[in-house]
């Protein structure tokens, strides 16, 4: 079955420094989401990518799926307090409707 | 416009009992999925429904099962309770634009199941 894991499982960073999580599937993917999880929240999306090679930026998150569209990554640039929480990548496989979500990176930002 | 409701928020089971969780999605969402959030195993598809038929289905015992109504209120239930079902249950409603199912999730707040 349809496989999306994530690394890494949890990252401390000091605020300013930068950010990666990635995802990695087991199959190719028609599309991918990113979603975000505040601590004691419920997941909230950010953005898909359906291109191959596609890359996004919202203001410091940069995202990006990759060329064969099994791989994708989130990148936060100087980091700041408000990003803590969790960030979910969730694949979608050709021919299929359901979200398989990644395990998730929790980030930890230290004032 | 209302967002995904989920009720109960909080409850308590005991073992081998069952519960029922209800969630009523954005109005105008026909497509609501389920997914178990427990800290080990992340976030875990149980099923979706679209025009109240179960369109897809995950990996779970039959305990689990899910139900849409008319409205696209759906419920999921959760027969013969074990204690490793304590878990927050979330419910997600999607837009459905002529024969696709596309777009992002919208999560609700989830109910906290807990077993003893």
């Amino acid at each position: 079955g349809q496989q999306v894991m994530q690394i890494p499982q949890y990252q401390h960073v000091q605020e300013g420094e930068d950010f990666t999580t990635y995802c990695n599937s087991s199959t190719t993917l028609s599309n991918i989401q990113w979603y975000k999880q505040r601590p004691g929240g419920h997941p909230v999306f950010l953005i898909q990518l359906v291109k191959s090679g596609e890359v996004k930026k919202q203001k410091r998150l940069t995202f990006q799926f990759g060329e064969a569209k099994k791989n994708s990554s989130l990148h936060i640039t100087a980091t700041q307090t408000t990003d803590v929480g969790t960030y979910f990548c969730a694949g979608r496989g050709t021919g299929a409707n359901n979200l398989f979500f990644g395990t998730g990176t929790r980030l930890t930002v230290i004032p | 416009k209302a967002g995904v409701t989920q009720t109960p928020r909080y409850l308590i089971k005991t073992r081998g009992q069952q519960v029922t969780l209800s969630c009523s999605p954005i109005s105008g969402h026909r497509s609501v999925s389920w997914y178990q959030q427990t800290p080990g195993q992340g976030l875990q598809f149980l099923f979706e429904y679209f025009s109240e038929t179960q369109r897809n289905k995950g990996n779970f015992p039959g305990r689990f099962s899910g139900r849409q109504f008319s409205n696209s209120r759906s419920e999921m239930n959760v027969s013969t309770l074990e204690l490793g079902d304590s878990a927050l249950y979330l419910c997600a409603s999607r837009l459905v634009t002529g024969a696709q199912i596309t777009g992002e999730l919208f999560f609700g707040e989830g109910s906290r199941l807990t077993v003893l």
